[in-house]
């Protein structure tokens, strides 16, 4: 079946190391994403990706990086710049380029970051 | 700017009760969509519906419905006769046409079913 691959599930990390979290996706989407959940903040923008070699900034960006360097794959880094970095990742994709406000998304179960 | 406001934080229900999630949305555009979407247990945001904003008719499936009001900026969601399963958090969210314009969620309601 097509989906969305996050791993890992549950990520430790000291404080000053960077974290790279996996997304995999087998739906041949063009554009992917990548949100930020906090208790009672709904979800947050970090970075996104219409097509592969381009990415653009989302709301939150400080502190992480992205890469799209095959069209399945968008892993995000959480480096030691994230003054806050404990939070729920999610990764989603959609078919097609263009606005995302109109389309559907297409989410992935998440991986969780714990600072320790 | 855009704004969607889930005023209900958490809500607890016994089964086979209705219960209905707010949703109040801001914005600028003529032309948007609504989105409602449940995250279970598991974690993954699963789509339920959407709506576009030239289209106010409700909409019903199963024990499910859907109530958008232009006049009053909202899209509420009703549950029908509610079940354990229908635990989980969900999330209304709304999304221009316009280019460049990303989707802004709500802050999620918890909703929790008891037997």
């Amino acid at each position: 079946d097509g989906g969305i691959t996050q791993s890992p599930k549950y990520l430790f990390r000291k404080e000053g190391q960077n974290v790279t979290l996996s997304c995999e996706q087998n739906l041949n989407h063009d554009a992917m994403y990548w949100y930020r959940q906090d208790p009672g903040q709904g979800l947050r923008l970090i970075y996104y990706s219409q097509i592969v070699n381009d990415f653009q900034k989302g709301d939150i960006a400080e502190g992480y990086s992205v890469s799209r360097e095959k069209k399945e794959s968008f892993p995000l880094t959480v480096t030691s710049a994230q003054k806050n970095p404990t939070a729920f990742y999610l990764c989603a994709s959609r078919k097609g380029q263009g606005t995302v406000g109109a389309n559907v998304l297409t989410f992935g179960a998440g991986s969780r970051l714990t600072v320790l | 700017a855009q704004k969607v406001t889930q005023a209900q934080t958490e809500i607890s229900v016994v089964e086979k009760e209705d219960v209905t999630l707010d949703c109040v949305y801001e914005t600028r555009d003529t032309t948007y969509y609504l989105f409602w979407y449940k995250q279970p247990p598991s974690g993954e945001l699963v789509f339920l519906i959407r709506r576009n904003s030239f289209d106010e008719q409700n909409e019903i499936s199963g024990r499910y419905s859907w109530n958008f009001q232009k006049s009053t900026s909202s899209f509420n969601f009703t549950i029908t006769a509610s079940q354990v399963v229908d635990s989980a958090v969900y999330f209304c969210a709304q999304g221009g046409v316009n280019a460049g314009n990303m989707l802004t969620f709500g802050g999620g309601t918890r909703l929790m079913v008891k037997p």
